[in-house]
């Protein structure tokens, strides 16, 4: 069974950018997709996007393209989400989480801990 | 506002059976497998039902999980304290080509 362990908690500014890293040890790494979901205060969770680390393919939800970048080190087992020109709405939870061997899925194995991110001036 | 609907919250008390319904369309639930997760209070998500009715190793069979047409079911039976949770539903919707998610069900155990 995978482990993913993320980043710890960051607060930035408005404008400036962030990067979370999600790592991965106990199984395989690269032949899964990793998805970048994340949970506003109080909300429901919202996908971002996936790469396929063995790859290194990506498929970004539109709201976000253009300003996440979604890299991985097959490596080190590590993925990373990067944000640029954050906003206050950003404030969230994200979430690193396995997926299928394919993009056509949501979710479909074990979740990272979650990295807090807050956007405050 | 999420793509998938699914009411904010439900009740139950302990040993009853809960239903928490998740509602869609053609391009996501219609043609695509949903997924459940529940997530227990300042904790990640976990997979719960897999591929529309699947139970990965580990959850108890008092979960269940059901389709039809443009709407799923998370089914909970002999409720437990511990099943107080939020619970997602997700699906692939081929019109964004990713996936989407429900608002989130609440779950209180009266």
């Amino acid at each position: 069974q995978v482990q993913l362990v993320q980043s710890g908690a960051e607060v930035k500014k408005p404008g400036s950018s962030m990067k979370v890293s999600c790592t991965a040890s106990g199984g395989t790494f690269s032949i899964y997709v990793v998805n970048w979901v994340r949970q506003a205060p109080g909300q429901g969770l919202e996908w971002m996007g996936a790469i396929l680390p063995m790859y290194g393919t990506t498929n970004y939800a539109q709201k976000f393209q253009g300003r996440i970048t979604l890299t991985a080190d097959e490596s080190t087992g590590t993925a990373y989400m990067e944000m640029s020109t954050l906003r206050f709405e950003d404030t969230a939870i994200y979430y690193c989480a396995r997926g299928g061997f394919d993009f056509w899925s949501p979710p479909q194995g074990d979740w990272g801990q979650g990295t807090l991110v807050t956007v405050s001036s | 506002q999420s793509v998938l609907t699914q009411p904010p919250s439900a009740s139950g008390t302990p040993g009853q059976r809960v239903t928490i319904s998740c509602s869609g369309n053609s391009s996501n639930i219609g043609s695509n497998s949903v997924f459940w997760y529940q997530q227990l209070p300042e904790t990640a998500p976990k997979l719960l039902i897999d591929k529309n009715n699947q139970r990965p190793s580990g959850v108890p069979d008092r979960f269940s999980g059901s389709k039809s047409g443009t709407s799923a079911f998370l089914a909970i039976s002999g409720l437990r304290s511990e099943d107080e949770a939020n619970y997602h539903c997700a699906a692939w919707d081929d019109s964004v080509s990713g996936p989407v998610f429900g608002g989130g069900t609440k779950l209180t155990v009266l």
